[in-house]
């Protein structure tokens, strides 16, 4: 099993609607979980952070932690076109400071 | 601009060459990382400094690599003798001191420095 887990994609959603991102993870990875957008050709931006089991919201996005069932996940509300990107999945490894990424969901807002 | 500054951004080099890359953090940070990245893969840990020491290091990293953060500021990652292999993007990342991240750790990211090798 990878450490983070990201279905690859592309997932497609009409704009205005909710677009659903979901990350599982091991058991090496805790405590801290981030959303990273990335554009074709840039580098990762930091959208989201969650270390506490629940729902965090931000302006259009939520991130919601289960750490029971070791999965993350991230809404975005009234999908716009500029939110078509690849969103990478992190997590904190275990008693370490480094963070351990999944492979990424390409999302394509269709208008 | 108080963020994250690579250079060079784009670099080209025949195999077999050396290449360096530098990367400045944002100020007040004093972790500071590096990660590769390649086509259709999430970035990959190469390795971590806090403050001047180099606390770990990934396996991946062989020994053609070579990284330094001599005065605790800017950091540079040499590539020795390099590989077709080694064509990725290079990010480097950096984040607050462990007293005031906390659990959050939180890392932002430079623009990369994306080696081709020839």
């Amino acid at each position: 099993q990878k450490e983070v887990e990201q279905n690859s994609g592309p997932l497609s959603v009409p704009e205005g609607a909710i677009a659903s991102l979901n990350c599982t993870y091991s058991d090496r990875v805790s405590q801290s979980f981030f959303w990273y957008r990335q554009y074709s050709g840039k580098s990762p931006e930091l959208i989201m952070s969650i270390y506490s089991n629940g729902d965090k919201e931000d302006g259009r996005f939520t991130a919601q932690l289960n750490k029971a069932s070791q999965y993350v996940s991230l809404l975005i509300r009234d999908s716009q076109p500029s939110d078509s990107a690849t969103y990478l999945c992190a997590g904190r490894y275990s008693s370490a400071s480094k963070i351990i990424f999944g492979s990424g969901t390409r999302l394509s807002i269709r208008p | 601009d108080t963020g994250v500054s690579q250079d060079p951004r784009h670099k080209i080099t025949k195999r077999g060459q050396n290449v360096t890359f530098r990367c400045d953090p944002i100020s007040e940070h004093n972790r500071l990382y590096w990660y590769r990245q390649t086509l259709g893969q999430g970035p990959e840990f190469l390795t971590y400094f806090q403050n001047e020491a180099q606390l770990e290091k990934s396996r991946l990293l062989s020994d053609r690599f070579s990284a330094e953060r001599p005065k605790g500021s800017f950091s540079t990652l040499e590539i020795q003798r390099t590989e077709q292999g080694d064509s990725a993007m290079y990010l480097c990342a950096s984040s607050l001191p462990p007293r005031l991240a906390g659990v959050r750790n939180e890392q932002f990211f430079g623009p990369g420095t994306r080696l081709t090798v020839l």
